[in-house]
């Protein structure tokens, strides 16, 4: 089946700083959504992308649909406390297929 | 107004007992979906329906047997529970384009 591969797993950076995560999949997405998850809540859609190429921005936080259609990318930029948390990466196939396989998560950590 | 709401928010039992777990969505989405969460909070779809239709049924134990009375409710039930069963159930649901709104979990406890 499906498999998404993200990194880092886990980030331990100092607020101010940008960060970057990836999700690569072993086969080709026509969606691609970006998930951020706070302890003991269910997962917060961020970002949401549906073109091979795409660069869509929600605040400080900017994410791409790779060309390739395998693989994504979320970068926040000048990180603060309230970034904490587990951001997930989720790609649907398309089509009928309503399946949305989700990566395994990063465990953001941002030190005041 | 919660989009995706889900009851219990917890869960406590023991092995053996049989529960249920209700979800409600009020975005008018066609498609609900139960996805399980596990210790390494790892995010697993279970069952998806569209417009009460069953369309995606992984290998989940047959324990596990969702309802849908109409598009915007998705229960979960579970005979015969296991202490493996112990997982926070998320309820989801979206429409086609795959955006999906989650609710807030419901954190199953088998004791």
């Amino acid at each position: 089946g499906q498999q998404l591969n993200q990194s880092p797993q886990s980030m331990f950076i100092q607020e101010g700083e940008d960060v970057s995560m990836n999700c690569t999949s072993s086969s080709i997405f026509n969606t691609w959504l970006w998930y951020k998850q706070d302890p003991g809540e269910g997962p917060v859609l961020l970002i949401a992308l549906y073109k091979a190429g795409e660069l869509t921005s929600n605040g400080r936080l900017t994410a791409q649909f790779g060309i390739t259609r395998k693989d994504s990318f979320l970068n926040i930029s000048a990180s603060i406390p309230s970034d904490v948390g587990i951001y997930f990466c989720a790609g649907r196939a398309g089509g009928s297929n309503y399946k949305l396989t989700f990566g395994k998560g990063t465990l953001l950590t941002v030190n005041p | 107004d919660t989009a995706v709401s889900q009851t219990p928010k917890y869960l406590v039992t023991q092995m053996g007992n049989d529960k249920s777990i209700k979800c409600e969505q009020n975005l008018g989405h066609d498609t609900m979906y139960w996805y399980k969460q596990d210790s390494k909070k790892f995010l697993k779809i279970m069952f998806s329906y569209n417009n009460k239709e069953l369309i995606i049924n992984e290998t989940v134990p047959n324990r596990f047997s969702p309802k849908s009375p109409d598009k915007a409710h998705l229960n979960l039930h579970i005979n015969s529970l296991e202490l493996g069963d112990s997982a926070v159930y998320f309820c989801a649901s979206s429409q086609v384009e795959g955006r999906a709104f989650f609710g807030q979990g419901t954190r199953l406890t088998v004791v």
